[in-house]
């Protein structure tokens, strides 16, 4: 079993809808997780960083731990073209030098 | 502000030659950087985690005799792929920062080798 998981899609929305990204995971002991952007051939952009569970918004991007079930969540407001990209959940226990990634989502946001 | 810059973006080598990648923060000093590898349709997988002035420490698996890393700055790490294989072809990319919530990433590297 992957320490991360989180479907390939590819997903398409329309323009203006709410996208809802998530990532299971097996190791109780995670404490931080991020959710990143990846444009095609591109570096990772941090989006969004959690402590623990709980919720975090920023702008139209909202990120939910939910520790219990061991699933996070990463939700896009009104998505916009320019967010069609790749987003990758990642998390660990402690420490950058030990994330670990799921396989990333592709999402296509259709004008 | 802060970034972190990796050259080159692409490169294609021939098999048997040694390919280097550099990664660079831009105002900032990173003690420590890291480098990871990312075939099609996978997750980054983290190889080699790298300190200035002293010798990086390899993931399970992952080769350091192949993979040589040298930290020799606060703002330079390097990843040289030697006698590279077609099966070493792969999105390389390199982050850098002191927190997870400021790890910064470059912007990859494509290796193909024919």
């Amino acid at each position: 079993q992957k320490e991360v998981e989180q479907d390939p899609g590819p997903l398409s929305v329309p323009e203006g809808a709410i996208v809802s990204l998530n990532c299971t995971y097996s190791n109780s002991a995670f404490q931080y997780f991020m959710w990143y952007r990846q444009y095609s051939r591109k570096g990772p952009e941090l989006l969004m960083y959690t402590y623990s569970s709980g919720n975090k918004e920023d702008g139209r991007f909202t990120a939910q731990v939910d520790k219990s079930s061991k699933y996070i969540s990463l939700f896009i407001r009104d998505s916009q073209p320019s967010d069609s990209a790749t987003y990758l959940c990642a998390m660990s226990v402690g420490g950058a030098n030990n994330l670990f990634f799921g396989t990333g989502t592709r999402l296509t946001v259709i004008p | 502000g802060a970034v972190v810059s990796q050259h080159p973006s692409r490169v294609i080598c021939k098999s048997g030659t040694s390919v280097k990648i550099e990664c660079r923060s831009l105002d900032f000093q990173a003690t420590t950087m890291f480098w990871y590898r990312q075939f099609p349709k996978q997750s980054l997988m983290l190889m080699a985690t790298s300190n200035e002035g002293s010798k990086a420490t390899y993931e399970q698996g992952v080769e350091k005799d192949k993979f040589l890393i040298n930290h020799a700055s606060l703002t330079l790490s390097t990843l040289t792929v030697t006698s590279a294989h077609p099966e070493d072809s792969s999105f390389y990319i390199c982050s850098a920062g002191q927190a997870h919530e400021k790890l910064l990433f470059g912007s990859g590297t494509q290796l193909s080798v024919l």
